[in-house]
């Protein structure tokens, strides 16, 4: 059972907005800082998001990070087939003393 | 440019030893002010981190792996490894080796090693 929580899927037809939630709790997300990856079918996870809402070069605009309180959220807008993966967010737990990261959440495109 | 490669054997006896070695080129895991992290991912499932070592030798684990675990840095040959003992099959994963750096309020894994599969099975 992870200690963040994502939505499993989340779909959308080409060029719609998705986002996906990463409810955590004051231990993880309300203190500390949330990066979210972008992992596809036999392949290592790639940073997509770091610091709530930087972006590494090379990684399109249509990905927007935002963090509020306690959760924080993936917008993916312009849909495009190839967004077509898994996210994941992640975030360090001062209770636990160890990064964790949500169950992730598997994008289709329409 | 920065590039992490996993290697070790991909069967493991049960209780036995898993050994990992993750060799990294284009940087070296004895400079900056960075971490050098293990991550494993069981087929179809999520991902959890195992623990991390810093350029100065400084190690921390999961918790819930830090009885099994030692993560350690080899300078010589820019590299580091992973010793996870007593393994079970629910050790079988996928582990991937990770660099992290610091940003402007905490840290983030920013390159990674393609993974390697460790299978524990009689």
């Amino acid at each position: 059972q992870s200690v963040l929580t994502q939505p499993p899927s989340a779909s959308g037809t080409p060029g719609q907005r998705v986002t996906i939630s990463c409810s955590g709790s004051s231990s993880n997300i309300g203190s500390n800082t949330v990066n979210w990856f972008q992992q596809f079918p036999g392949t290592a996870p790639k940073l997509l998001i770091h610091s709530n809402n930087q972006r590494p070069s090379g990684v399109p605009d249509r990905f927007f990070g935002s963090k509020s309180g306690t959760s924080g959220s993936l917008a993916i807008s312009g849909l495009q087939s190839e967004d077509e993966a898994d996210y994941y967010c992640e975030a360090w737990d001062d209770s636990l003393n160890s990064y964790v990261f949500g169950p992730g959440t598997k994008v289709t495109v329409l | 440019q920065v590039q992490l490669r996993e290697s070790g054997p991909g069967l493991v006896r049960p209780s036995q030893t898993l050994s990992l070695i993750c060799t990294v080129s284009g940087g070296s895991v004895g400079s900056g002010d960075y971490y050098w992290s293990w991550i494993r991912q069981p087929a179809g499932k999520g991902l959890e981190w195992i623990g991390h070592i810093h350029t100065t030798g400084s190690a921390k684990y999961n918790p819930s792996l830090k009885s099994r675990v030692t993560i350690s840095l080899d300078l010589s040959k820019n590299h580091f490894s992973l010793k996870l003992t007593s393994v079970t099959a629910p050790d079988t994963a996928i582990y991937y080796c990770a660099r992290e750096s610091s940003g402007w309020a905490g840290d983030y894994f920013d390159y990674w090693g393609q993974g390697t599969l460790a299978f524990v099975s009689s």
